[in-house]
């Protein structure tokens, strides 16, 4: 059971938009830290989407964007493209004890229809 | 060109010991924190623990999970980071990544790695036997 909560599954036609949540709890994005988001293609290991909750690292395109809010954080793909179809995965720090350290959510396989 | 390149994976007994490398290039490996993630086969990722850069004392942080049977340490005169697993289980078989740890910083006492790039390619373990 991953420390952050994402849904397993999202789904939409090319050229429209889909978010994706990421809920936390008080010891990590509720703490402050901040909200990170990986994109895992098939069979390749995971790329950086969007760090500090919003920025986009150069070369990935401004379709993808990222918010945080109290608890949660949220990524939003818009006018969805089929190579947008992979794993993505939302990823913070926690201080509970018994979840110290890097955190992931469990992943969101998106699937372009 | 930053590149990170996992090697040493391969198929181990149950019981036994296995030590990962990761080799960078493209970059002063001591300016980074290096970090060791895993994937069992259809999950999702597991971080296992990272070594602070230099200027950060270069100490290391595990998970819970690994804590006593992992170590990570790095050899920056060689730019390569090494993840030594000890005391293997099955449940440990998963492909492993080695990534750049990004943006570190110290508050109230602690030491944080926020976000981690690039990745690098992963090498297989499986622990079978």
């Amino acid at each position: 059971q991953s420390v952050l909560t994402q849904p397993p599954s999202v789904s939409g036609a090319p050229g429209q938009r889909v978010t994706i949540s990421c809920t936390g709890s008080i010891s990590n994005i509720g703490a402050g830290y901040d909200v990170h988001w990986y994109q895992q293609l098939p069979r390749t290991a995971p790329k950086l989407l969007i760090y500090s909750n919003t920025y986009r690292p150069s070369g990935v395109p401004d379709r993808f964007s990222g918010s945080k809010s109290g608890t949660s954080a949220s990524l939003a793909i818009t006018g969805l493209q089929a190579e947008d179809e992979a794993d993505y995965y939302c990823q913070s720090y926690d201080t509970s004890l018994s979840n110290s350290g890097v955190v992931f959510g469990g992943g969101t396989k998106l699937t372009v229809l | 060109e930053v590149q990170l390149v996992e090697s040493g994976g391969g198929l181990v007994q149950p019981g036994r010991s296995l030590r990962l490398s990761c080799t960078v290039s493209g970059f002063t490996s001591g300016d980074y924190a290096l970090t060791w993630f895993r994937q069992a086969p259809g999950k999702g990722l597991e971080w296992i623990g990272f070594i602070r850069s230099k200027p950060y004392g270069g100490t290391t942080e595990y998970a819970a999970s690994v804590k006593g049977s992992f170590t990570i340490s790095r050899d920056d005169s060689k730019s390569i980071a090494y993840l030594q697993m000890n005391s293997l289980k099955i449940e440990d078989s998963a492909v492993y990544y080695c990534a750049t740890g990004r943006s570190e910083y110290c508050s109230g006492g602690r030491c944080v790695v926020r976000w981690f790039d690039p990745w690098g390619q992963g090498t297989l373990v499986t622990v079978s036997s």
